[in-house]
C-alpha cells in the first residue's frame, strides 16, 4: 500500500462548482497533515494545514479522519484560478518536516 | 514566510556531466531539504542538509551521486553528478515553515540528453 494515495484526476469542473479531493495514508502514527497546491511548472505552495477538528479558510475546508486514515479537501464556488494540482502531504514520523511524505497529487481543471 | 532563491531555473545537460544547483534563503535556517520530482511522480526527499555536519541521505540516494554543501545557515548546493537521462527531473530545495510544512524554492528543471 502506498504511503499517501490520491485520486490523480483530472477533475474537470465548471466555475462555481464544489469539488472534493480525498487522500488516504498508511501510517497510523502520522502526526501532521497538509494540503499543498502546485501550479504547472511551479513549486508546491502550502495551501493549508489539516487539523483533527477540521479547518476552513475561505472557500477551502480540510478535514481529517484519523480512524479511517483519511484526509479531504473541499473547494466551494470554484474559480478558474483554482486550476492546479493539489498535493496531500503527511508527516509520518513527527519532528522534522523532512519526514513529509507527498502524494502524487490530484489535478483540478476549472472551466468557464 | 521564507524567501528562497534557487538557480538555475532550468538546464539542459549532456550525459556524464555534473550540475550544481544553488539555494539561497533570506533568513538563517537550521535544516534545508533537497527534493526531486520526476515527471508524473510525487516529491521525494533526497537529503537533509545541516550546517556544520554531513548531509543525511534518504534510502536510494548516495553522496557520490548527489553531493551537498552547506557552508552557512542561509545557503546550500546540490550537485547531480555523472548525469544520465534518468536524472531528468525537477529539483527543489526547501526549508521549514513556521506553521509546519515547507517552503520551496522555485525549482530547477533538469533535462539530460
Amino acid at each position: 500500500r502506498k504511503e499517501v494515495e490520491q485520486d490523480p484526476g483530472p477533475f474537470n469542473v465548471p466555475e462555481g462548482a464544489t469539488v472534493a479531493f480525498n487522500c488516504t495514508y498508511s501510517n497510523s502514527a502520522s502526526q501532521s497533515f497538509f494540503w499543498y497546491r502546485q501550479d504547472c511548472r511551479k513549486e508546491p505552495k502550502l495551501l493549508m494545514s489539516v487539523y483533527s477538528s477540521g479547518n476552513e479558510d475561505g472557500r477551502f475546508t480540510a478535514q481529517l479522519n484519523r480512524a479511517s486514515q483519511y484526509i479531504s479537501l473541499l473547494i466551494r464556488d470554484s474559480k478558474l484560478s483554482d486550476s492546479a494540482t493539489y498535493l496531500c502531504v503527511v508527516n509520518s514520523l513527527g519532528g522534522s518536516q523532512g519526514n513529509l511524505i507527498f502524494g502524487k497529487g490530484t489535478k483540478l481543471s476549472v472551466k468557464p | 514566510s521564507a524567501v528562497i532563491s534557487q538557480k538555475p531555473s532550468r538546464d539542459i545537460c549532456q550525459r556524464g556531466t555534473s550540475l550544481t544547483i544553488q539555494c539561497q534563503v533570506d533568513s538563517q535556517v537550521t535544516m534545508m531539504f533537497w527534493y526531486r520530482q520526476q515527471p508524473g511522480q510525487s516529491l521525494t526527499l533526497i537529503a537533509t542538509a545541516n550546517q556544520g555536519s554531513e548531509a543525511t541521505y534518504e534510502s536510494g540516494f548516495v553522496i557520490d551521486k548527489f553531493p551537498i554543501s552547506r557552508p552557512n545557515l542561509t545557503f546550500s548546493t546540490l550537485t547531480v553528478s555523472n548525469m544520465s537521462p534518468e536524472d531528468s527531473s525537477i529539483y527543489l530545495c526547501s526549508v521549514e515553515g513556521g506553521v509546519g510544512g515547507l517552503f520551496f524554492g522555485s525549482g530547477t528543471q533538469l533535462s539530460v540528453l
